[in-house]
């Protein structure tokens, strides 16, 4: 079983859709919870932290459930601009200090 | 701030060279660095974590004789790729961490390599 797993898509939506994003990691004794967004042939970039309470930021919204360990991403009114795979990335102790572990990344595509 | 770079951003070898690949923090000093590959349609997956001055921890699997790392300064670390092979064709990403323990990492760019 992969560490963080990520439904790999393609989500094909319109624009102006809503689209939420799961993710499940298997890891219990994990710290920190993150979604990055990559675009083609780029290096991922922090969308945002995910915290127990849920937290917003603009039109996305992230969620996490400590107990079924469990993330999600809510993505509001879709930009053309959204396009891009989101990764779910979840921050854990190892020999080496806190280290970053990467999910396979959902692609989403918004169409006009 | 917290600007990292690497250099080259792509580079073409052939079969059996060796290739350095170079991470810089621009603006902050990075306790600890961080070399990531990603292949086609693949996550990121974490090869080592080097700390200043001291020998890079690799992940299991990762040769350490054939991906060796220095981490000579707090703004500068280098992955070398040797006797590079197709397989090893790749996107390489470093990220740098400001401080020990910190949450947050800073990516780089990327370099793409590609073996011949």
């Amino acid at each position: 079983r992969k560490e963080v797993e990520q439904d790999p898509g393609p989500f094909n939506v319109p624009e102006g859709a809503t689209v939420a994003f799961n993710c499940t990691y298997s890891n219990s004794a994990s710290q920190s919870f993150f979604w990055y967004r990559q675009d083609c042939r780029k290096e991922p970039k922090l969308l945002m932290s995910v915290y127990s309470s849920g937290n917003e930021d603009g039109r996305f919204t992230a969620q996490l459930n400590r107990a079924s360990q469990y993330i999600s991403l809510l993505i509001r009114d879709s930009k053309l601009s959204d396009s891009a795979t989101y990764l779910c990335v979840v921050m854990g102790l190892s020999n080496a200090g806190n280290m970053l572990t990467f999910g396979g990344g959902t692609r989403l595509m918004v169409k006009p | 701030g917290a600007v990292v770079s690497q250099h080259p951003s792509w580079v073409i070898c052939k079969s059996g060279t060796s290739v350095k690949i170079e991470c810089r923090s621009l603006d902050f000093q990075a306790t600890t660095m961080f070399w990531y590959r990603q292949f086609p349609k693949q996550s990121l997956m974490l090869m080592a974590t080097s700390n200043e001055g001291s020998k890079a921890t690799y992940e299991q699997g990762v040769e350490k004789d054939k991906f060796l790392i220095n981490h000579a300064s707090l703004t500068l670390s280098t992955l070398t790729v040797t006797s590079a092979h197709p397989e090893d064709s790749s996107f390489y990403i470093c990220s740098a961490r400001r401080l020990a323990g910190a949450r947050e990492q800073y990516f780089g760019p990327g370099t793409r390599l590609t073996v011949t």
